[in-house]
This record gives C-alpha cells, sequence and structure tokens, in this order.
C-alpha cells in the first residue's frame, strides 16, 4: 500500500527557514517523480516544487519560491525534503506531498500525504 | 505560466442530475505524444485532493464510470451521468504539460 506522510510543519517568523520531510512508502521511490503541492487556509491548490525519479534528480520550481525554496530526496530512505528559506506571510499553507502516477513524471498525482501545516506569523 | 480558468466556480445540483464542469488553458495541452496533458482531482471536505480523470479521458484506478473527461487542446470538460452526495467537494483541473504545472481555481459542487 502507498504511503506518504510529511513532517516537519510549524509555526516560524517571516524570514526564517523550515525543512518539510515526506516518508514514502508501498513503491519503488527512486523511479517516481514527486512533488510539494500547498494549499493556503481557504484557498485553492498550487503546485510548489517537484523532482524527478530516476536518477536524475532533475528539479522544478514555481516562480513564487524559486531561489527560497530547495527540493531534494535520498532515495536510499525513501525520502523527499523541501528546505524553505526566506518564509513569507503567503508561504502559510498545508504542505502536501504527491507521488506521480507513472515513473516518466507526467505530473498525474495518484496519491497524496495528509498534508503538514506551515504557519508564518510573527 | 499556462493560465487553467474553470467555470463555474460554484456548481449547485440534485442528487441523480448530471452535472459538468469547463476548463479551458491559455494554450494547447496537446503533448507532441497525442495526449493531452490535462487532469482532473477532487478535494472532498476535510480530505487531500484524490486524481479522478488523466491525460484528458482516462479514469483513474477506482474511479466509479459516472465521471468522464472530454476535450482536446484548449478546452475541457468533467462531467458527472448521475451526481451522488459523496461527489461532495472542489473540483480541480491542472495542466501538467509543463513547469510551473498550474490548477484551476476550482469548483466548488454542493448538493440543493
Amino acid at each position: 500500500e502507498v504511503q506518504l506522510l510529511e513532517s516537519g510543519g510549524g509555526l516560524v517568523q517571516p524570514g526564517g527557514s523550515l525543512t518539510l520531510s515526506c516518508a514514502a512508502s508501498g513503491f519503488t521511490f527512486q523511479t517516481y517523480t514527486m512533488s510539494w503541492v500547498r494549499q493556503a487556509p481557504g484557498k485553492g491548490l498550487e503546485w510548489v516544487s517537484g523532482i524527478l525519479g530516476g536518477g536524475g534528480g532533475t528539479t522544478y520550481y514555481a516562480g513564487s519560491v524559486k531561489g527560497r525554496f530547495t527540493i531534494s530526496r535520498d532515495n536510499s530512505k525513501n525520502m523527499m525534503y523541501l528546505h524553505m528559506n526566506s518564509l513569507r506571510d503567503e508561504d502559510t499553507a498545508v504542505y502536501y506531498c504527491a507521488k506521480d502516477r507513472e515513473p516518466d513524471g507526467m505530473w498525474q498525482f495518484d496519491y497524496w500525504g495528509q498534508g503538514t501545516l506551515v504557519t508564518v506569523s510573527s | 505560466d499556462i493560465v487553467m480558468t474553470q467555470s463555474p466556480l460554484s456548481l449547485p445540483v440534485t442528487p441523480g442530475e448530471p452535472a459538468s464542469i469547463s476548463c479551458r488553458s491559455s494554450q494547447s495541452l496537446l503533448h507532441s505524444n497525442a495526449y493531452n496533458c490535462l487532469d482532473w482531482y477532487l478535494q472532498k471536505p476535510g480530505q487531500s485532493p484524490q486524481l479522478l480523470i488523466y491525460l484528458g479521458s482516462n479514469r483513474a484506478s477506482g474511479v466509479p464510470d459516472r465521471f468522464s473527461g472530454s476535450g482536446s487542446g484548449t478546452d475541457f470538460t468533467l462531467k458527472i451521468s448521475r451526481v451522488e452526495a459523496e461527489d461532495v467537494g472542489v473540483y480541480y483541473c491542472v495542466q501538467g504539460l509543463q513547469t510551473p504545472i498550474t490548477f484551476g481555481l476550482g469548483t466548488r459542487l454542493e448538493i440543493k
């Protein structure tokens, strides 16, 4: 059974940093593209970042986080991370970890975690 | 970035009646492999999103056949043949043709 479990959310001051983790199980993690998708309170979904599988590890970012957030993965531990720096109020959201449906990375998210809440506030 | 526009934003439906949601993209989503890179998700209240339809018209695993997707290029439609109470939630169309991946604003389906 595929499982994705996010952790690391919490309250952080503007300008601060936080690292989110996603623990994956139930599938061959290293071959799949993975993404972070967020949802601000009462708002819609926003793709944040993605990282290809298959050993390439190419990374992609939304314009709103480029230069501030860094996505990474550790295939030996079946883990994905999102390192968030220079956090702003508008980064407040539930952050979901999502798995691609196929190893070829077509950005179709067939499994999602339960989300972890990040609150940026002074 | 590709802009995704959904309509309507709110959709009240009587159980047993059909429902339809439209999604338009600011540029063609037709990939060189001949697939349309358009997917539909449903986020039920209090839950994580779930994949309903991928590549324009393919139902994801476990999705009831009352859900169907159609369209090509820039215009797409999600149809529910007979709405059930469990279909309540927000429906999103998403383009996967190029990064950044972009979502529509969502259509909130409610039961009359």
